[in-house]
Order: C-alpha cells, then structure tokens, then sequence
C-alpha cells in the first residue's frame, strides 16, 4: 500500500518569491507520482507526474518537482510566485501496477502581494 | 466542452434520504473513480472501475453503491444519507496506463 504526507497545511508567501511545497512518500513498489492543484470551487487539474526517466519534472504555470527516491520525497518548486498561484495543491501517488491514486491532504499556498 | 460532467453540483438531503450522483465522461477513458474530499483529509478513493463491466472498493466505501452503467457513465448512490457523508464528491477518470486524472467540478453535499 501507499501513503504521502504533505507536511505543511498552509504556504504563506509574498508575490515573485520562490517556494517549495514537501510531499514525501511511502510505498514498497516502484510508483508513479503526481502533483494536482485545486482553484478555489474547481475541480482538480494535473500540474505534472512522474512516470519514469528523468528525475526532475517540468509542468504547467511554472512549475517543477523532483523526485528523490532515497529520500522518498517529490517536492513542488516554482521559482517566483503569482498572486493567481493561490490554491491547495495536492500530492498524490500510484503503484506501477494499481490504477488507484492515493492523495495527500494537500497544502494551502497563499500567495500576498 | 470535452471532460467529466458531473450532476448536481449542489445538494442538500435530509438524514435518511437516498440520492444518486451522476458521472458521465466524453473522453473515451476506461477507467472512472469516486472521491470524496474533507477539509485536512485530502481526497479518499470511495470506489473505482477500471474498466466497463468492473468496480472495486476503496478506502472508504462503506454506505455507499456504484453502477457502471456503460464505458461513459459511472454513478454512486447513498442509500441513506447520514451527516458524516457531507463532503464534496468528485468522480474522475483515466486512460488505463496513462494515469493522469481528469477530474469534474465537484458535487457539494450536505446531509442535515
């Protein structure tokens, strides 16, 4: 079975600053990895997965992740923030062999001006 | 538009009431998913079916029923309402291999 913590709840941070959002994973099978973000009364929309290959990821708005896989962590990275990145964003993790997401409780980023 | 369509988005039951929600997808994806979503508790698989034909529990099924009616449509039924099932609902659904979801837009539900 899988599990992922997201270790913050909530992400405070001023416009154009860099941030990181931690996700750390447990699984005792190879996984596939995902970053989803939630708008406000929206569903949720991929932002980036990784499948395999290499270990830095680039997705949509900016935004990139890392894989580690010593660390068991896929940490999200955006080098400057904009006010329209305020959201909860999610992570979430698959068995190779399991059609199933297993999700994070997700992190509030709070983007100020 | 192409994606999840999900009905209603908004509901409110009193306890004992049964209701269905509706998920229908035009994307041609074999698998489709029930999540519900809390605050601080992320969102929980409640059922999937992998493929037309298929459904399987997941972590939190229990007062809940699902009917794959065909490849396009997967619905889930609470048969009678209880207050610890409001949440916001969301089906999904996939391309088997692919694994990125797409998601609907959500059904509010408050049981009172």
């Amino acid at each position: 079975a899988q599990s992922v913590t997201q270790l913050d709840s909530q992400v405070p941070v001023f416009e154009e600053a860099p941030v990181e959002l931690r996700c750390n994973y447990s699984s005792s099978v190879s996984v596939y990895l995902f970053w989803y973000v939630q708008y406000p009364n929206q569903g949720l929309q991929l932002l980036l997965k990784y499948l395999s290959g290499s270990t830095l990821v680039k997705g949509i708005n900016g935004f990139e992740a890392e894989f580690n896989k010593s660390q068991t962590s896929f940490h999200l990275r955006k080098p400057s923030v904009h006010i329209s990145d305020t959201a909860e964003y999610f992570c979430a993790v698959s068995g190779k062999s399991s059609y199933k997401l297993i999700f994070g409780s997700g992190t509030r980023l709070l983007v100020r001006p | 538009n192409a994606g999840v369509t999900q009905t209603p988005k908004f509901q409110v039951l009193k306890t004992g009431q049964s209701m269905t929600l509706q998920c229908a997808q035009d994307m041609n994806h074999n698998s489709m998913y029930w999540y519900r979503q809390d605050p601080g508790m992320g969102l929980r698989l409640i059922y999937y079916s992998a493929s037309e034909g298929t459904t399987d529990k997941g972590e939190v099924p229990n007062g809940y029923n699902v009917s794959r009616l065909n490849k396009r449509e997967f619905s889930l039924r609470l048969e009678s309402a209880a207050p610890s099932q409001t949440s916001v609902y969301f089906c999904a659904s996939s391309t088997t291999g692919d694994y990125g979801y797409t998601f609907g837009s959500g059904t509010r539900l408050t049981v009172v």
